[in-house]
């Protein structure tokens, strides 16, 4: 069965790097793009950018642009997100998600790691 | 930019049909895709493009999706229903999700 395990809880101090990782099983990886969507403590969800699995190409929120990386290893099926110079308000619980199959949406989602960004 | 309008809350009666829209200047040209969320958990897929169910999805849940309103509906409510709902849509570009709806179950 189709799983995306995520890496553990983190706690950061401003201005520090984070680097969150996201391990699929059970489909073809490089068939399917991921996603990666942040949810601040009691808000809702936030669309960070998007990662080709197959070719690597990525496309990130205008937000974030500058500021996060996304890549892939394919030799162990697992996807990464970095995101620099963290301030107070990039606290926030991070998923990876897989794309679906028909389109542009997420059949599967990883558990979730919570980044905590804390002086 | 594009913008996903959904209402802060919706309540529903155990057994009653809960309706969850979700506004967007023509959303009806796109598909709409819909997740649930429990607290404490990540986001489940429950309608892909519009009317689709994934395996596994009880057939309570059915979407719907024309003019500026997409609708989840969910018939005969459950306890286990409670939870927030979140629309989401590819804009050619970008992913958009909407604010979501917490739903109650009363």
């Amino acid at each position: 069965q189709v799983q995306l395990v995520q890496s553990g809880a983190e706690v950061k101090k401003p201005g520090a790097s984070v680097k969150v990782s996201c391990k699929a099983s059970g489909y073809t990886f490089t068939s399917y793009g991921i996603t990666w969507v942040r949810q601040a403590p009691g808000q809702g969800l936030e669309w960070m950018g998007w990662i080709s699995a197959y070719n690597g190409n990525t496309n990130y929120a205008q937000k974030l642009q500058g500021r996060v990386t996304m890549t892939t290893d394919t030799s162990t099926s697992t996807a990464y997100m970095e995101l620099r110079s963290l301030r107070s308000d990039d606290t926030a619980v991070y998923y990876c998600a897989k794309r679906g199959s028909a389109g542009f949406y997420f059949d599967y989602w990883g558990q979730g790691t919570l980044v905590t960004v804390s002086s | 930019s594009y913008e996903l309008t959904q209402p802060l809350s919706v309540s529903v009666a155990l057994g009653q049909t809960a309706r969850i829209t979700c506004g967007g200047n023509n959303i009806g040209s796109t598909n709409v895709h819909w997740y649930q969320q429990k607290p404490g958990q990540a986001p489940v897929l429950v309608i892909y493009r519009d009317t689709n169910r994934p395996s596994g999805i009880p057939e309570r849940f059915s979407g719907s999706n024309s003019g500026n309103t997409a609708t989840l509906t969910i018939s005969r409510a459950q306890a286990g229903d409670e939870a927030d709902y979140y629309c989401q849509v590819w804009d050619s570009i970008t992913v958009l999700f909407g604010g979501g709806t917490k739903l109650t179950v009363l």
